[in-house]
């Protein structure tokens, strides 16, 4: 059975303050590892998908890398407006993602 | 191009009765994935849909149901209404040659 664990739960920084989500995963047949957004009351946003080990992919203040067991989600000089829940998920041989609880990231002012 | 859409936005109902939920794909994709989220499960897996037949289903009783059409629209329908099915209803539309998939913006369903 697929597995992703997400840490830490809520994760609050300063604005400027650097930081990483990690997302761990056990799953057969790696199809892709997916990053979303999530605010609050609205459907999750597609950010990368990772396929192998080494990988890495930016976008603005993001950069999602990806290990054999590992990904993380460097979040550089974080604003205000990056703050929302973080979704990791993986596609396994079955197709259907199995998706982590997320990380709830709160960046202050 | 048009990003998943899905009605209603919000719905209220009471114990006991049905509901039908609807999402729009984005255009040109055939598999719509329905997922309900809540606060304390996160985001379990419902149904999928390709080419109107379902392909994967996850662990929900029977009384989630769904279907789609042959423009690629889906409809999922909760019978029965139990307090518990208040959630965030999230539809998400893939193409089948890639794998990530596009969430809507979700149907609030809260059950009295």
């Amino acid at each position: 059975e697929d597995q992703v664990t997400q840490s830490p739960e809520a994760l609050r920084l300063q604005e400027g303050e650097s930081s990483s989500l990690n997302c761990s995963y056990t799953v057969s047949g790696l199809r892709g590892l997916f990053w979303y957004r999530q605010d609050p009351g609205k459907g999750p946003e597609f950010l990368f998908t990772l396929y192998s080990a080494g990988e890495e992919k930016e976008k603005e203040r993001l950069k999602a890398t990806l290990t054999k067991k590992e990904s993380f989600l460097h979040i550089t000089a974080p604003k205000p407006e990056d703050s929302a829940t973080y979704l990791c998920a993986v596609g396994g041989g079955s197709y259907i993602p199995t998706f982590g609880r997320g990380t709830s990231l709160i960046v202050h002012p | 191009k048009a990003g998943v859409t899905q009605t209603p936005r919000y719905l209220i109902k009471t114990r006991g009765q049905q509901v039908t939920l609807s999402c729009s794909p984005i255009s040109g994709h055939r598999s719509v994935s329905w997922y309900q989220q809540t606060p304390g499960q996160g985001l379990q897996f419902l149904f999928e849909y390709f080419s109107e037949t379902q392909r994967n289903k996850g662990n929900f009783p029977g009384r989630f149901s769904g279907r789609q059409f042959s423009n690629s629209r889906s409809e999922m329908n909760v019978s029965t209404l139990e307090l518990g099915d208040s959630a965030l209803y999230l539809c998400a539309s893939r193409d089948p040659t890639e794998n990530e998939q596009f969430f809507g913006p979700g149907t609030r369903l809260t059950v009295l």
